[in-house]
Protein backbone atom coordinates (compact mmCIF):
# COMPACT_ATOMS: atom_id res chain seq x y z
CA UNK A 1 0.00 0.00 0.00
CA UNK A 2 2.06 2.80 -1.29
CA UNK A 3 0.47 6.34 -0.99
CA UNK A 4 -1.02 8.14 -4.28
CA UNK A 5 1.50 10.17 -5.84
CA UNK A 6 0.36 14.10 -6.12
CA UNK A 7 2.45 17.11 -6.75
CA UNK A 8 3.70 18.64 -3.23
CA UNK A 9 2.13 22.13 -4.29
CA UNK A 10 0.67 24.21 -7.05
CA UNK A 11 -0.31 27.75 -7.77
CA UNK A 12 -2.40 30.32 -9.54
CA UNK A 13 -3.42 33.69 -9.42
CA UNK A 14 -7.73 34.66 -8.46
CA UNK A 15 -9.34 33.99 -11.80
CA UNK A 16 -7.02 31.22 -13.30
CA UNK A 17 -7.00 27.32 -13.78
CA UNK A 18 -5.08 25.14 -11.98
CA UNK A 19 -5.43 21.03 -11.79
CA UNK A 20 -3.94 18.59 -9.45
CA UNK A 21 -2.50 14.83 -10.17
CA UNK A 22 -3.04 12.11 -8.48
CA UNK A 23 -1.26 8.95 -9.83
CA UNK A 24 -1.73 5.18 -8.66
CA UNK A 25 -1.64 1.56 -10.02
CA UNK A 26 -4.21 -0.26 -11.99
CA UNK A 27 -4.53 -1.65 -8.07
CA UNK A 28 -6.69 1.18 -7.29
CA UNK A 29 -7.03 4.59 -9.20
CA UNK A 30 -6.95 2.60 -12.55
CA UNK A 31 -9.14 -0.18 -11.13
CA UNK A 32 -11.95 1.53 -9.89
CA UNK A 33 -14.00 4.67 -10.72
CA UNK A 34 -13.88 5.24 -6.85
CA UNK A 35 -11.41 8.16 -6.59
CA UNK A 36 -12.67 11.16 -4.14
CA UNK A 37 -11.05 14.80 -3.08
CA UNK A 38 -10.69 16.79 0.18
CA UNK A 39 -10.29 19.96 0.38
CA UNK A 40 -8.58 20.81 4.09
CA UNK A 41 -8.33 24.46 5.99
CA UNK A 42 -5.46 24.75 7.84
CA UNK A 43 -6.70 23.70 11.44
CA UNK A 44 -10.06 21.94 10.20
CA UNK A 45 -11.24 19.11 9.12
CA UNK A 46 -11.45 17.65 5.31
CA UNK A 47 -14.41 18.11 3.43
CA UNK A 48 -15.26 16.11 0.56
CA UNK A 49 -15.76 17.96 -2.99
CA UNK A 50 -15.38 15.21 -5.38
CA UNK A 51 -16.29 11.81 -5.46
CA UNK A 52 -16.56 8.52 -7.67
CA UNK A 53 -13.82 10.68 -10.01
CA UNK A 54 -16.67 13.10 -11.71
CA UNK A 55 -19.60 14.00 -9.21
CA UNK A 56 -19.27 17.19 -7.37
CA UNK A 57 -20.22 16.83 -3.24
CA UNK A 58 -23.58 18.61 -2.22
CA UNK A 59 -22.73 22.55 -2.02
CA UNK A 60 -19.10 22.45 -3.95
CA UNK A 61 -19.26 24.79 -6.48
CA UNK A 62 -19.03 23.61 -10.81
CA UNK A 63 -15.72 25.17 -10.56
CA UNK A 64 -14.27 22.31 -8.97
CA UNK A 65 -14.02 19.01 -11.38
CA UNK A 66 -13.19 15.57 -11.86
CA UNK A 67 -11.18 13.14 -14.22
CA UNK A 68 -9.45 10.15 -14.84
CA UNK A 69 -7.28 8.76 -17.53
CA UNK A 70 -5.60 5.28 -16.78
CA UNK A 71 -3.98 5.67 -13.09
CA UNK A 72 -4.14 9.34 -12.95
CA UNK A 73 -6.97 11.27 -11.83
CA UNK A 74 -7.37 14.75 -11.57
CA UNK A 75 -9.01 17.43 -9.89
CA UNK A 76 -8.76 21.11 -11.49
CA UNK A 77 -10.42 24.64 -10.20
CA UNK A 78 -11.51 27.02 -12.32
CA UNK A 79 -11.87 30.26 -11.66
CA UNK A 80 -9.51 30.56 -8.91
CA UNK A 81 -10.24 32.27 -5.40
CA UNK A 82 -8.66 33.42 -2.43
CA UNK A 83 -10.66 30.72 -0.60
CA UNK A 84 -9.53 27.93 -2.90
CA UNK A 85 -6.13 28.40 -0.95
CA UNK A 86 -5.86 24.74 1.27
CA UNK A 87 -4.52 21.40 0.90
CA UNK A 88 -5.87 18.88 -1.22
CA UNK A 89 -5.78 14.89 -1.05
CA UNK A 90 -6.93 12.48 -3.52
CA UNK A 91 -8.15 9.09 -2.31
CA UNK A 92 -9.24 5.71 -3.70
CA UNK A 93 -10.66 2.40 -2.98
CA UNK A 94 -7.94 0.02 -3.29
CA UNK A 95 -9.81 -3.64 -3.25
CA UNK A 96 -10.19 -5.46 -0.16
CA UNK A 97 -12.16 -2.90 1.80
CA UNK A 98 -9.17 -0.12 1.41
CA UNK A 99 -8.55 3.07 0.84
CA UNK A 100 -5.52 5.18 0.09
CA UNK A 101 -4.70 8.53 0.01
CA UNK A 102 -2.13 10.96 -1.87
CA UNK A 103 0.40 12.48 -0.11
CA UNK A 104 -1.34 16.22 -0.56
CA UNK A 105 -0.69 19.04 -2.72
CA UNK A 106 -0.62 22.48 -0.94
CA UNK A 107 -2.64 24.91 -3.48
CA UNK A 108 -1.51 28.33 -2.94
CA UNK A 109 -3.52 31.18 -4.94
CA UNK A 110 -1.11 34.47 -5.50
CA UNK B 1 -27.24 17.74 9.96
CA UNK B 2 -24.66 14.51 10.46
CA UNK B 3 -22.44 15.07 13.59
CA UNK B 4 -19.28 12.61 14.48
CA UNK B 5 -17.68 13.27 18.00
CA UNK B 6 -14.50 11.08 18.48
CA UNK B 7 -13.45 10.75 22.21
CA UNK B 8 -10.35 8.82 23.71
CA UNK B 9 -7.22 10.31 22.42
CA UNK B 10 -4.61 10.40 25.29
CA UNK B 11 -0.93 10.70 25.85
CA UNK B 12 -0.04 6.76 25.79
CA UNK B 13 3.79 4.89 26.09
CA UNK B 14 4.82 2.93 23.39
CA UNK B 15 3.53 -0.95 23.81
CA UNK B 16 0.53 0.39 25.75
CA UNK B 17 -3.18 0.38 24.49
CA UNK B 18 -5.49 2.42 24.13
CA UNK B 19 -9.52 2.50 22.41
CA UNK B 20 -10.70 5.71 20.62
CA UNK B 21 -14.94 5.82 20.03
CA UNK B 22 -16.95 8.16 17.82
CA UNK B 23 -20.80 8.93 18.47
CA UNK B 24 -22.53 9.22 15.64
CA UNK B 25 -26.17 11.57 15.13
CA UNK B 26 -28.02 12.57 12.61
CA UNK B 27 -28.21 9.55 10.35
CA UNK B 28 -29.37 6.26 10.21
CA UNK B 29 -26.05 4.90 11.73
CA UNK B 30 -26.95 1.74 10.97
CA UNK B 31 -27.14 2.40 7.04
CA UNK B 32 -23.35 3.69 6.57
CA UNK B 33 -20.21 2.40 6.46
CA UNK B 34 -17.96 4.04 8.62
CA UNK B 35 -13.91 4.68 8.77
CA UNK B 36 -11.11 5.85 10.82
CA UNK B 37 -8.51 8.16 8.72
CA UNK B 38 -5.92 9.89 10.71
CA UNK B 39 -3.53 12.51 10.03
CA UNK B 40 0.04 12.74 11.64
CA UNK B 41 0.93 16.49 13.22
CA UNK B 42 2.20 18.50 9.75
CA UNK B 43 1.72 15.81 7.74
CA UNK B 44 -0.87 14.37 5.07
CA UNK B 45 -4.66 12.17 5.79
CA UNK B 46 -3.95 8.12 5.96
CA UNK B 47 -6.74 6.07 6.14
CA UNK B 48 -6.47 3.58 9.05
CA UNK B 49 -9.30 1.24 9.19
CA UNK B 50 -13.43 0.67 7.88
CA UNK B 51 -16.71 -1.23 8.30
CA UNK B 52 -19.46 -1.66 6.59
CA UNK B 53 -22.87 -0.63 7.83
CA UNK B 54 -23.96 -4.45 8.77
CA UNK B 55 -19.87 -5.13 10.40
CA UNK B 56 -19.34 -7.68 7.94
CA UNK B 57 -16.23 -6.28 6.62
CA UNK B 58 -13.00 -4.54 7.66
CA UNK B 59 -10.37 -3.09 6.05
CA UNK B 60 -6.90 -2.44 7.91
CA UNK B 61 -3.86 -0.43 6.37
CA UNK B 62 -0.84 -2.59 6.42
CA UNK B 63 0.86 0.05 9.05
CA UNK B 64 -2.06 -0.94 11.56
CA UNK B 65 -3.39 -4.51 10.66
CA UNK B 66 -2.60 -7.18 13.68
CA UNK B 67 -2.35 -3.95 16.26
CA UNK B 68 -5.55 -1.96 15.42
CA UNK B 69 -9.54 -3.76 15.82
CA UNK B 70 -12.64 -1.26 14.08
CA UNK B 71 -16.17 -2.36 15.49
CA UNK B 72 -19.37 -0.75 15.98
CA UNK B 73 -22.35 -0.90 17.67
CA UNK B 74 -25.69 -0.13 16.58
CA UNK B 75 -27.15 0.44 20.00
CA UNK B 76 -24.98 3.27 21.20
CA UNK B 77 -24.48 4.80 17.46
CA UNK B 78 -21.10 4.18 18.12
CA UNK B 79 -17.85 3.59 16.36
CA UNK B 80 -14.77 2.12 17.99
CA UNK B 81 -10.97 1.95 17.31
CA UNK B 82 -8.69 -0.35 19.49
CA UNK B 83 -5.36 0.54 19.56
CA UNK B 84 -2.56 -2.11 21.08
CA UNK B 85 0.74 -2.30 20.72
CA UNK B 86 1.24 1.61 20.11
CA UNK B 87 4.52 3.05 18.37
CA UNK B 88 5.95 6.09 18.27
CA UNK B 89 4.60 6.90 14.31
CA UNK B 90 0.87 6.37 15.25
CA UNK B 91 0.83 9.99 16.96
CA UNK B 92 -1.87 11.39 15.30
CA UNK B 93 -4.83 13.37 15.14
CA UNK B 94 -7.65 10.43 14.91
CA UNK B 95 -10.91 11.28 12.67
CA UNK B 96 -13.93 9.41 12.66
CA UNK B 97 -15.12 9.58 9.01
CA UNK B 98 -19.05 8.72 7.46
CA UNK B 99 -19.04 6.63 4.09
CA UNK B 100 -21.80 7.01 2.12
CA UNK B 101 -23.29 4.10 1.60
CA UNK B 102 -23.71 0.64 3.36
CA UNK B 103 -20.42 -0.84 1.93
CA UNK B 104 -19.00 2.77 0.62
CA UNK B 105 -14.46 2.59 1.18
CA UNK B 106 -12.65 5.40 -0.30
CA UNK B 107 -15.10 7.96 0.50
CA UNK B 108 -15.73 10.04 3.56
CA UNK B 109 -18.69 12.34 3.20
CA UNK B 110 -18.37 13.60 6.78
CA UNK B 111 -15.59 14.16 9.17
CA UNK B 112 -15.35 14.66 12.83
CA UNK B 113 -12.70 17.21 14.28
CA UNK B 114 -10.66 14.71 15.59
CA UNK B 115 -9.30 13.10 18.87
CA UNK B 116 -5.28 13.31 19.47
CA UNK B 117 -3.26 10.42 20.34
CA UNK B 118 0.49 10.77 21.27
CA UNK B 119 2.79 7.92 21.77
CA UNK B 120 5.51 8.70 23.62
CA UNK B 121 7.85 7.65 26.77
Amino acid sequence: QSALTQPRSVSGSPGQSVTISCTGTSSDVGGYNYVSWYQQHPGKAPKLVIYDVTERASGVPDRFSGYKSGNTASLTISGLQAEDEADYYCCSYAGGYNSLFGGGTKLTVL
Amino acid sequence: EVQLVESGGALVQPGRSLRLSCAASGFIFDDYAMHWVRQPPGKGLEWVSGITSNSGATGYADSVRGRFTISRDSAKNALYLQMSSLRDEDTALYYCTKGNSHDSSGLFDSWGQGTLVTVSS
